[in-house]
């Protein structure tokens, strides 16, 4: 089993809709959840982090972590075009896992 | 404040050349990763420091080597290139691991490497 599961897509979603992407992981130490953004020919780069179980809010974006599940998801509220990217999910326990991405789309 | 900073940005490279990879960070972090990424691919996790003379393999060490002999500076070594490490590199620095608050990885821009 994958340490971490997230959906590749491509995932297209109209400019102003929801996105929605999820991660599971398997490791049931682990502690806290990162989502990354990246960017076609860039690095990666950190918008959300996640400690505990519920909902976390920041701008367009809300985290939301259910341990028992062992799942995790980001949801981007009013998506723009600049939102079009790979989103990566990494949890983190003893060790650091990635994702290998969700590719989300927002079509203008 | 220039956080991850890696050298060069692309190189070519010739099968069974060599060359090193820059990676200095000035956040006084402890933690220094080197991640691969294929097209299309995830990270994978080559090599991993925990400070100055401590190093240990990732997923995926073969073929490179590293050192850490200061806090900022953490250089990938790359010997006898071979087409299979066409690839871009990243390093990364956290301040801690084991999950918790400051145990986010930073990323410089990344090394993009073809070896012909």
């Amino acid at each position: 089993q994958k340490e971490v599961e997230q959906n590749s897509g491509p995932l297209s979603v109209p400019e102003g809709a929801i996105a929605s992407l999820n991660c599971t992981y398997s490791d049931r130490g682990s502690q806290s959840f990162f989502w990354y953004r990246q960017y076609s020919g860039k690095s990666p780069e950190l918008i959300m982090s996640i400690y505990s179980n519920g909902d976390k809010e920041d701008g367009r974006f809300t985290a939301q972590l259910n341990k028992a599940s062992q799942y995790v998801s980001l949801l981007i509220r009013d998506s723009q075009p600049s939102d079009s990217a790979t989103y990566l999910c990494a949890p983190v326990g003893n060790q650091f896992y990635f994702g290998t991405g969700t590719s989300l789309t927002v079509i203008p | 404040n220039a956080g991850v900073t890696q050298t060069p940005k692309f190189r070519i490279l010739k099968i069974g050349q060599s060359m090193t990879l820059q990676c200095t960070q000035d956040m006084n972090h402890n933690y220094m990763y080197w991640y691969r990424q294929d097209p299309g691919m995830g990270l994978k996790l080559i090599y991993y420091s925990v400070g100055a003379g401590i190093t240990d393999k990732g997923e995926v060490p073969n073929g490179y080597n590293v050192s850490r002999s200061t806090t900022e500076d953490f250089p990938l070594r790359l010997e006898l290139a071979a087409p299979s490490q066409t690839s871009v590199y990243f390093c990364a620095s956290s301040r801690r691991t084991s999950g918790g608050p400051g145990s986010e990885q930073f990323f410089g821009p990344g090394t993009r490497l073809t070896v012909l």
